[in-house]
């Protein structure tokens, strides 16, 4: 009954590849995210979903390609990876932008 | 445009003392305002929020007033654990923003026994 569920947890890739992160949520709500946290916790918001719609799309390579086919799900697809893409990536939910999130339990993507 | 500052970390208590995390906040409108915590390998968590200027939240032991006429939000417990050592985030949401939420850059807490 876990609420955001991401896979993998873990991702070791090496420069260059093509990789896809899965995020599903079941707790009914309309609005998505993609956050970036580096080494020092920071947590960068990287794309926003609500009701299968971009509506945040911060200033990120276009190498990151999310897609959303539902409400319940976010992809994020990154293509040619570096090795500055190695961190956790979180997936969150929310019922609408201004409310609480719910947080995925992260997937650390490391980049040889 | 809107931002969150808090306090560098780390922040190192014995367990039983007293915690303070500062929050202070820029923001164009009249945002809500939240306090997340993040446990080892774990995703954030929501620990309290508030969304008007004088609310309290609270939530296990942590506590945290929204100041208006100082910016701020700071979090606070009167005797934490051991098991309280985490990263704990401020955050905030406004309309002038977009309502997108804006996060400080994390306070790291240990606690030792």
């Amino acid at each position: 009954d876990t609420a955001v569920s991401q896979t993998p947890k873990y991702l070791v890739t090496q420069m260059g590849n093509d990789k896809s992160i899965k995020c599903e949520q079941n707790l009914g709500h309309d609005t998505m995210y993609w956050y970036k946290q580096d080494s020092k916790k920071f947590l960068k918001i990287m794309f926003s979903y609500n009701n299968k719609e971009l509506i945040i799309n911060e200033t990120v390579p276009n190498r990151f390609s999310p897609k959303s086919p539902d409400k319940a799900h976010l992809n994020l697809h990154i293509n040619s990876l570096e090795l500055g893409d190695s961190a956790v990536y979180f997936c969150a939910s929310s019922q609408d932008l201004s409310i609480e999130q719910f947080f995925g339990p992260g997937t650390r993507l490391t980049v040889l | 445009g809107n931002s969150v500052t808090q306090m560098e970390g780390p922040v190192t208590l014995s367990e039983e003392a007293f915690l303070t995390i500062n929050c202070t906040y820029t923001a164009t409108g009249y945002p809500s305002l939240f306090w997340y915590v993040q446990y080892p390998g774990e995703g954030l968590q929501l620990l309290l929020k508030a969304t008007k200027a004088d609310d309290k939240g609270s939530n296990k032991g942590f506590e945290a007033t929204y100041r208006k006429e100082t910016t701020s939000f700071h979090l606070e417990k009167g005797s934490v654990q051991v098991s309280d050592s985490a990263v704990y985030f401020c955050a905030l949401s406004d309309r002038g923003g977009g309502f997108k939420t804006i996060f400080g850059a994390g306070t790291r807490l240990f606690v030792k026994a």
